[in-house]
């Protein structure tokens, strides 16, 4: 089956540093990728879809600049947060579809983001 | 907004017993998707259903779909320990989005 990998697993910075979370598909190619935060016992948020060679679409309420994305191939994306805060710490997790094969998810396994 | 409501919220079984989760949302949808997650771990599928099915069977789940309702459900017979955990149910926007909103989840407890 599709996987999905995603790293860190888990970050602790320092607040006002920067983290970057990568988002790799390792037997498909994924012209979509989905990022989402999840607070302890919620739901997941869809912040941003990520499109290969593209701009990331982003959903209201998401600061762009805050939450830079980057998808520059078909295996990777790339989430930044910038400037981090503590108010920023949550569980980041990617998706990514598998075009022609399958209309379901292929998820990481998620990074659990710590800023002091 | 599009979030899918899922009840209970929470959900405590003995081993053996069957347990079963409902989604509601609000909008037409193409299909939905149930996912499983484990404690601080990502996201996997368990089963899709499609606007114009009704009921699916894989293994021991058992899904069903009213559309005329804006509901499903999510049913596990026979649960097992190993069953525990979180379950979403998720719906995917029109317009070929390829997006999905997920439902606030119900976080299933086998207990042996």
């Amino acid at each position: 089956g599709a996987v999905v990998s995603q790293h860190p697993s888990r970050v602790i910075c320092k607040s006002g540093t920067s983290v970057k979370i990568e988002c790799r598909s390792l037997d498909f190619q994924a012209t979509t990728m989905f990022w989402y935060r999840q607070f302890p016992k919620q739901s997941l948020m869809l912040m941003a879809t990520s499109n290969e060679g593209s701009k990331a679409t982003y959903e209201q309420g998401v600061e762009k600049d805050k939450f830079l994305i980057n998808h520059a191939s078909l295996t990777l994306s790339t989430l930044t947060v910038t400037s981090a805060h503590p108010e920023d710490s949550s569980f980041y997790i990617c998706s990514a579809r598998a075009p022609g094969l399958t209309e379901k998810l292929f998820f990481g396994s998620g990074t659990q983001l710590s800023v002091l | 907004s599009q979030q899918g409501e899922e009840d209970p919220q929470a959900l405590s079984i003995q081993e053996g017993e069957n347990a079963t989760m409902n989604c509601s949302y609000k909008t037409s949808i193409n299909n939905l998707q149930w996912y499983r997650q484990n404690s601080g771990r990502g996201l996997v599928h368990l089963i899709l259903i499609r606007s114009n099915e009704r009921e699916k069977h894989s293994g021991r789940l058992r899904v069903t779909l009213d559309t005329s309702k804006k509901s499903s459900s999510l049913l596990i017979t026979a649960s097992r320990a190993a069953d525990t955990a979180s379950y979403f149910c998720a719906t995917d926007l029109p317009r070929g989005t390829y997006k999905y909103i997920f439902g606030t989840g119900t976080r299933l407890k086998v207990l042996a």
